[in-house]
């Protein structure tokens, strides 16, 4: 079945530790996308990447940054600048970025600190 | 940053029951409307994508409408049954960019056997 695919399902971090987050997509959709939920507070846009070797930031980009090597696939890293990582974490795609693509999202990703 | 408000924050409602909720956003350079059911312990489904004025959309019991002069879409769920309980998630795109969905923080319904 085509979908995307987020792992690991639950991470926890050390203070001054670096995390990646992975993201697949069998859906060969050019654009994917990485949210924040906090509690209480709608999805924040982190990063988004519109085609392989491009992306932008969003509106909480600090303290995380991301990688396009491959249209399938758009980790993120979560540094050791971001000084409040505890959130979970979507990540999502569409066809392209136009405004009237749905987005498909993963299962999400719930980060820890230790 | 553009503002989305949805209405209420929570609702509980009976089995059987019809029930509908608000989304509200800036009027001015509006692109699309975006509506999503999110269950818990999976991910976000897209239900819609609305982009003209006085669009109607419907999936199965659920229907939207969407005012795009007064800045508003509501959700109608007909006949609510314990499945259709989940958070709904309403988003738009930036004025500025039509590329940054902004979410409102959703309404989380609960329906009641």
């Amino acid at each position: 079945d085509g979908g995307i695919t987020q792992s690991p399902k639950y991470l926890f971090r050390k203070e001054g530790q670096n995390v990646t987050l992975s993201c697949e997509q069998n859906l060969n959709h050019d654009a994917m996308y990485w949210y924040r939920q906090d509690p209480g507070q709608g999805l924040r846009l982190i990063y988004y990447s519109q085609i392989v070797n491009d992306f932008q930031k969003g509106d909480i980009a600090e303290g995380y940054s991301v990688s396009r090597e491959k249209k399938e696939s758009f980790p993120l890293t979560v540094t050791s600048a971001q000084k409040n990582p505890t959130a979970f974490y979507l990540c999502a795609s569409s066809i392209s970025v136009q405004r009237g693509q749905p987005q498909h999202f993963g299962d999400g990703t719930r980060l820890s600190i230790l | 940053i553009l503002n989305v408000e949805q209405s209420p924050q929570s609702l509980h409602v009976q089995e059987g029951d019809s029930t509908n909720f608000t989304c509200s956003f800036p009027s001015s350079n509006f692109y699309a409307l975006h509506w999503y059911r999110w269950e818990t312990a999976k991910s976000p489904e897209a239900l819609f994508v609305m982009t003209l004025n006085g669009d109607e959309k419907k999936k199965g019991q659920i229907s939207a409408t969407l005012n795009t002069k007064e800045g508003y879409s509501y959700l109608y769920i007909k006949g609510s049954q314990p499945e259709d309980s989940a958070t709904y998630l309403c988003a738009s795109p930036y004025s500025g960019s039509a590329r940054q969905l902004t979410f409102g923080s959703g309404t989380q319904l609960t329906v009641l056997p």
